[in-house]
């Protein structure tokens, strides 16, 4: 099973919106509701972001929303925040016996 | 308050059996639905989901690392262990636990802090 692909950075400056992609196939991000999103600070543990592709967990900021087309899924980040700076992994449910599949990540870079 | 602590040794020679405990609290695995996940991190690099227990003790593998992994669960300690066998220098990574809530909910809601192991004679 073969990572979920990610650019490796996107940067924006405080007020900007961006989109981080992430990619994979009809076994994954294309055939199932099942992709999340999660942000990870240095040295610090990954938090969930979205889950079901587009719903926000309690406590998380409405600037985060994400959507699914095909097998290409989105994490947008509107009203850009210097503490969005960090790393963003996506995920998703496989039909294949490895459950999960992560993708390469990216970095947000605040300018 | 839902916590996890991933515990073991910091530190692995070569070929060794890795040992990891995850103990929780806020939440009981004999509750219907409710699983934990085990998911690693080397330095510098992407996440990669490792294991799966449920509460009615099913457990499910990475498909490449299936032959390694072994997950079990203590219900009356609130823990769940995460055995690596044969372990490399390409194992030397950061080892979260993580709830999933319902087996169908597929995401993980709350991490441990993570335990760093590093493999090397």
């Amino acid at each position: 099973q073969s990572a979920l692909t990610q650019p490796a950075s996107v940067s924006g400056s405080p007020g900007q919106s961006i989109t981080i992609s992430c990619t994979g196939t009809n076994s994954d991000v294309g055939g199932y509701k099942y992709v999340s999103w999660y942000q990870q600070h240095p040295g610090k543990a990954p938090k969930v972001m979205i889950y079901e592709v587009s719903n926000r967990p309690s406590g998380v900021s409405n600037r985060f929303s994400g959507s699914k087309s095909g097998n290409t899924a989105s994490l947008t980040i509107s009203g850009l925040q210097v503490e969005d700076e960090a790393d963003y992994y996506c995920s998703s449910y496989t039909s294949s016996s490895t459950l999960y599949v992560f993708g390469t990540g990216t970095k947000v870079i605040v300018l | 308050q839902v916590t996890l602590r991933e515990s073991g040794p910091a530190l692995v020679k070569p070929t060794q059996t890795l040992t990891l405990t995850c103990t929780f609290s806020g939440f009981s695995l004999s509750t219907s639905g409710m699983c934990v996940s085990w998911i690693r991190q080397p330095p510098g690099k992407a996440l990669e989901w490792l294991a799966r227990i449920d509460w009615d003790d099913d457990k499910y593998y990475s498909t490449s690392l299936k032959t390694r992994l072994t997950i079990s669960k203590d219900t009356s300690k609130n823990q769940v262990v995460l055995t690596m066998t044969n372990m490399d220098p390409v194992d030397t990574a950061t080892y979260y636990c993580a709830r999933i809530r319902n087996w169908n909910d597929h995401y993980m809601d709350v991490w441990g802090k993570g335990a760093t192991v590093t493999v090397s004679s």
